[in-house]
């Protein structure tokens, strides 16, 4: 099984702060990586797929990067609604999937 | 718009079986290469995939989950379903019915969600 790793597991920042999250595959899966928000008592909602493409309606301070192994989550100027968790989920073994075991982003 | 809605038990007793159904509206269950899956949540936890089903029926899970999983789908009534056995504490979740989405060059990811749903396991 393909097993993903994120870190930090906690960050802490402030508006208008670039953060950046990382997010780590036991083996390579390409481009097939996801990211999700999740605020709480939501579900989450996607934000990127393929590692670096921007759903729709996403805003634009959000970026991803990466490809094999390592990926990037990348928030250029938080604003105080990014305050929330942060999954990292692979598709590559599609159907089969895993995600990160999440990232909280709090002031 | 498509849209999933969870529905079924909020509390079960250990040793006894989970069952949830999705209700899909904006959309039809039957659409060729469609999946369709769960995916659950721990109170304070994050995110487990549970299984999905594809539109022909075929069927996919966790391994970790131990042969207790099962989904199924109606597509008379569109609607998919979950049933866990043998539940502990330890599958006291949120629950969300989702859909796979083919974003195209085989980049797939889960959109939309349901709202999820809390089950409890408790005697």
């Amino acid at each position: 099984d393909i097993q993903m790793t994120q870190s930090p597991s906690s960050l802490s920042a402030s508006v208008g702060d670039r953060v950046t999250i990382t997010c780590r595959a036991s083996e390579t899966i390409n481009r097939y990586l996801n990211w999700y928000q999740q605020k709480p008592g939501r579900a989450p909602k996607i934000l990127i797929y393929g590692a670096s493409i921007l759903q729709n309606g996403v805003p634009s301070r959000f970026s991803g990067s990466g490809s094999g192994t390592e990926f990037t989550l990348t928030i250029s100027s938080l604003q105080p609604e990014d305050f929330a968790t942060y999954y990292c989920q692979q598709s590559y073994s599609n159907p089969l999937h895993t995600f990160g075991q999440g990232t909280r982003l709090e002031v | 718009q498509l849209q999933l809605q969870e529905s079924g038990p909020r509390l079960v007793k250990p040793s006894e079986t989970l069952s949830l159904t999705c209700i899909v509206s904006g959309g039809s269950l039957g659409t060729s290469s469609y999946y369709w899956g769960w995916i659950r949540q721990p109170p304070g936890k994050g995110l487990e995939w549970i299984g999905s089903i594809y539109y022909s029926g075929s069927t996919h899970y966790n391994a970790s989950l131990n042969n207790r999983v099962t989904i199924s789908q109606d597509r008379s009534k569109n609607q998919f379903s979950l049933k866990l056995t043998s539940v502990t504490a330890a599958d006291t979740a949120v629950y969300y019915c989702v859909r796979p989405h083919d974003f195209g060059s085989g980049y797939r990811g889960f959109d939309p969600w349901g709202q999820g749903t809390l089950v409890t396991v408790s005697s």
